[in-house]
């Protein structure tokens, strides 16, 4: 079964700093990996997603995301961060290998704060 | 743009109830969802549908059934509702076959009292 492990349920940066959350998962085959972020009482958007190919995936709103096989990681980053990235972060697997669709699992989050 | 509505905000049921909560998207997916959200769990997959009439379990499935008889709609029943079944619930709907961006409603929080 996949897992995913997001390091840190806050994170806290100033305005303008780079942005760094962290995600890596365990799985035995490869992954599909996606970031989706949820802004307050809304539902979730996808802000990138990895299934094959580049490995350096870029998003909206200025985020990317490196897939390192070897280091099973998928960080997110943004360079410059601003007061309208603060909202809670998901990391989330799928290991869908074909037929109908499959289900992702998430990690536990992580709440960015954006210090002015 | 895509929309998936839930049909309620905020619903507040008793222990031992029935409770229907409902899903509805606008843009012919096939694949359809039900996660409940937790503070520091994440979101957790409870049932999905790859077509009308189909389910699949997720992995949190006990105490939860679904219905999908139409292709736009897609129900999440909790046959006698309990405490613990107090959550967030978040539907979402994606394209076809293939791992395709998933589509979020903007959920229901639903508490058991």
């Amino acid at each position: 079964a996949q897992s995913v492990t997001q390091l840190g349920s806050h994170v806290s940066v100033s305005e303008g700093a780079l942005v760094l959350l962290r995600c890596n998962y365990s799985s035995s085959v490869p992954p599909y990996l996606f970031w989706y972020v949820q802004y307050p009482n809304q539902g979730l958007q996808l802000l990138l997603k990895y299934t094959t190919g580049a490995t350096l995936v870029k998003g909206i709103n200025g985020f990317e995301a490196e897939f390192k096989k070897s280091e099973t990681s998928f960080h997110l980053t943004k360079p410059s961060a601003h007061m309208s990235d603060a909202a809670e972060y998901f990391c989330a697997v799928s290991l869908y290998s074909g037929g109908g669709a499959d289900g992702l699992t998430f990690g536990k989050g992580t709440h960015l704060i954006i210090q002015p | 743009d895509v929309k998936v509505t839930q049909s309620s905000r905020y619903l507040v049921k008793r222990t031992g109830e029935k409770v229907f909560l409902e899903c509805v998207q606008d843009m012919d997916h096939e694949n359809m969802f039900w996660y409940r959200q937790d503070p520091g769990l994440g979101l957790r997959l409870i049932y999905f549908s790859y077509d009308v009439k189909m389910k699949e379990k997720g992995d949190i499935p006990e105490g939860y059934s679904v219905s999908r008889e139409k292709k736009e709609r897609f129900s999440l029943i909790l046959e006698s509702a309990s405490t613990n079944q107090t959550s967030m619930y978040l539907c979402a709907s994606s394209l076809g076959t293939g791992v395709n961006e998933q589509y979020f409603g903007p959920g229901t929080r639903l508490t058991v009292t």
